[in-house]
């Protein structure tokens, strides 16, 4: 079972904004991921990196941004947040080899 | 293009009233099946991974079975701390390491 950590848990920001949020895993994982999930929705993969700078958009169109400078964090950026950012975002890694997912508890963003 | 259907979307039980949760799939190779169980406002909990149809896993009072249209996620005698979202994933041979999602199924358990 992997350790994943997301920070912050919960945010609301104004328009506008610039954000970052953080995802780190202990487990030494290859592979991360980045979902959007809207309350009762599927989870949409966003953003998905299968190692150090390597990084690739999922199938949901996003603003966001990514980057893999670290095989441990996988940070994403906002760089204008708007209110229909608004949204779960998860953060998942998986061991080379293997398909399981595991996830971190999650960033619940609200932008006014 | 990979598809998940969860059925139902939401179910009542009665402390102790077994049931089955659906998840009917249509992929381009089924590389794997996951369950996951999902508590509001955390993310999802890797329950099961099965592989090949006629494949069977069991944990507690879950045990999940697969064949090549559809998984079920069967309940025996579910508790109140069952209750939770239940997110069926599959992955396909086309789609790299990418899962795609059901919409869950919202499992409240009375006591």
């Amino acid at each position: 079972e992997a350790d994943i950590y997301q920070t912050p848990r919960y945010l609301v920001i104004g328009t506008g904004k610039k954000i970052t949020l953080e995802c780190s895993q202990t487990m030494g994982h290859d592979k991360m991921y980045w979902y959007q999930q809207d309350p009762g929705m599927e989870l949409h993969l966003i953003h998905y990196s299968y190692g150090v700078n390597s990084t690739e958009k999922g199938d949901l169109s996003s603003e966001s941004t990514v980057s893999r400078i670290r095989t441990e964090h996988f940070p994403l950026t906002l760089e204008s947040a708007r209110p229909s950012h608004t949204s779960q975002y998860l953060c998942a890694s998986a061991q080379r080899g293997t398909d399981t997912q595991y996830f971190g508890p999650g960033t619940r963003l609200t932008v006014l | 293009e990979d598809q998940v259907t969860q059925s139902p979307e939401a179910l009542r039980l009665q402390e102790g009233e077994s049931s089955s949760l659906n998840c009917s799939y249509t992929v381009s190779g089924l590389r794997g099946l996951f369950w996951y169980r999902q508590d509001p406002g955390k993310g999802p909990e890797f329950l099961f991974t099965l592989y090949s149809a006629g494949e069977e896993k069991e944990k507690e009072r879950l045990k999940a079975t697969l064949t090549k249209k559809e998984s079920f996620l069967h309940i025996t005698a579910p508790k109140p701390e069952d209750s939770a979202t239940y997110l069926c994933a599959v992955q396909g041979n086309n789609a790299g390491n990418m899962l795609t999602f059901g919409g869950g199924t919202r499992l409240m358990v009375k006591p």
